[in-house]
């Protein structure tokens, strides 16, 4: 039962341009929202969050939009760099702590 | 050091053998996260300490499969009789106690294990 799903294993984007990863999830008790960015060998790093009550989180070039009722969430980059390029995981959080990951998607952010 | 640190980077072992994973969380972190990430997938959950609290053992997948940790600290993730199909990157987390706003989980760089 795949609770967190990142349905794009992969994207493309011009340098410059908006990167925008996907995330759906199933079920609604879910109380935080993460974004974590990993490079080859290397474990990942927290990115950005959001919690249930907000439906917008942005940190510098970095925006985390929650939309509930679709039980849907997507990372923006603005302006995409080719440091952007590793594979994004979303994961969502309950009370115990655990992180539910998705499968993943590579970024690749082309010069 | 001021990250997580987990050893051994790389493990290959026959099948059948016990294997022992070990993680250094950051000093003053009370939870500790186990999960693995086998080819082509995403990061599974297997285990979570929060300070003394009994272990959330829910996503063990067998009873091959055992930690232990020493108060706040040290962390060993056990495989007994090892399959092929645990080869997998092992990641360790630690954070601060649960409640913390962002839940920010830190990872170490993972444990490759190949089981032949």
């Amino acid at each position: 039962d795949q609770q967190v799903k990142q349905n794009s294993p992969s994207l493309s984007v011009q340098e410059g341009r908006i990167s925008i990863l996907n995330c759906d999830y199933t079920n609604s008790m879910f109380d935080y929202f993460l974004w974590y960015k990993k490079y080859p060998a290397e474990g990942p790093t927290f990115l950005i969050s959001i919690s249930s009550i907000k439906d917008k989180n942005e940190d510098g070039r970095f925006t985390v939009f929650l939309n509930k009722s679709a039980k849907h969430l997507s990372l923006h980059i603005v302006p995409s760099q080719p440091g952007d390029s590793a594979v994004y995981f979303c994961a969502a959080s309950k009370l115990s702590g655990k992180l539910i990951f998705g499968q993943g998607t590579t970024l690749q952010v082309k010069p | 050091g001021a990250g997580v640190s987990q050893s051994p980077s790389n493990k290959v072992t026959e099948k059948g053998k016990d294997v022992e994973l070990r993680c250094d969380p950051i000093s003053g972190h009370t939870a500790l996260y186990w999960y693995r990430q086998r080819l082509g997938q995403g990061l599974e959950f297997l285990i979570y300490f929060q300070g003394n609290s009994a272990p959330d053992k829910s996503g063990l997948p067998s009873d091959r499969f055992s930690a232990e940790r020493t108060g706040e600290s040290v962390s060993t993730l056990t495989i007994q009789r090892t399959q092929q199909e645990d080869s997998a990157v092992y990641l360790c987390a630690s954070s601060l106690a649960w409640g913390a706003t962002y839940n920010e989980q830190f990872f170490g760089p993972g444990t490759r294990l190949t089981v032949l």
